[in-house]
């Protein structure tokens, strides 16, 4: 099946500082590429959807500002955490998906950010 | 608002069968999707369902019933591995957006 891998795994920083997480499909093109946030036992709540040379579309209540998202190419969508704070401290996910509109999604392993 | 609604947990014995159901009620409908996460892992896919009926895959079967906003996922001879979360996930419309229900936590006794 799909491969979508996503760097780091795990991140501790300072508060204030900025993240970046990467999310790459490994063997085959995501034209959509999802950002999620899950908090502990909770479910995945989606942030925003990337199109692959486009903005990004984020869901209500989320800071485009603060969580910036580019989609450079058809393998890769990044996802920084600007300026971040304790209560940014989540599970972030990645999926994607191969066929605009029309494919089931593929989840990266997740990155575990922990903000002191 | 879109409401997805799952039980939080089920507790089953090894060699068992489970049923998580799963009623929605979102704006759009485009087909609905199983995932199963383990604690700290990704959700992988199980099974998608977009007409009425039974989909059946090895030991997991999934339903729906789109006139009743009701799907449910079925576990037959339950292990020991089964023991995770599995997330309800509606795609609303075009574009692949999913919503996730709250995800049932299932563990398995031996």
């Amino acid at each position: 099946g799909a491969v979508v891998s996503q760097h780091p795994s795990r991140v501790i920083c300072k508060s204030g500082t900025s993240v970046k997480i990467e999310c790459r499909s490994l063997d085959f093109q995501a034209t959509t590429m999802f950002w999620y946030r899950q908090f502990p036992k909770q479910s995945l709540m989606l942030m925003a959807t990337s199109n692959e040379g486009s903005k990004a579309t984020y869901e209500q209540g989320v800071e485009k500002d603060k969580f910036l998202i580019n989609h450079a190419s058809l393998t890769l969508s990044t996802l920084t955490v600007t300026s971040a704070h304790p209560e940014d401290s989540s599970f972030y996910i990645c999926s994607a998906s191969g066929l605009a509109g029309r494919d089931t999604q593929y989840f990266g392993p997740g990155t575990r950010l922990t903000v002191l | 608002g879109q409401n997805i609604d799952q039980p939080t947990e089920m507790t089953a014995t090894e060699g068992a069968i489970v049923q998580i159901n799963c009623t929605y009620q979102t704006s759009g409908f485009n087909g609905l999707f199983w995932y199963q996460q383990h604690a700290g892992e990704a959700p992988t896919f199980l099974s998608y369902n977009v007409l009425d009926g039974l989909e059946e895959k090895g030991r997991f079967s999934s339903f729906l019933s789109r006139s009743k906003g009701y799907s449910y996922l079925l576990l037959k001879e339950l292990q020991m591995k089964d023991s995770a979360s599995y997330l309800c996930a509606v795609e609303l419309g075009a574009g692949n957006k999913l919503t996730f229900g709250g995800g049932t936590r299932v563990l398995v006794k031996p």
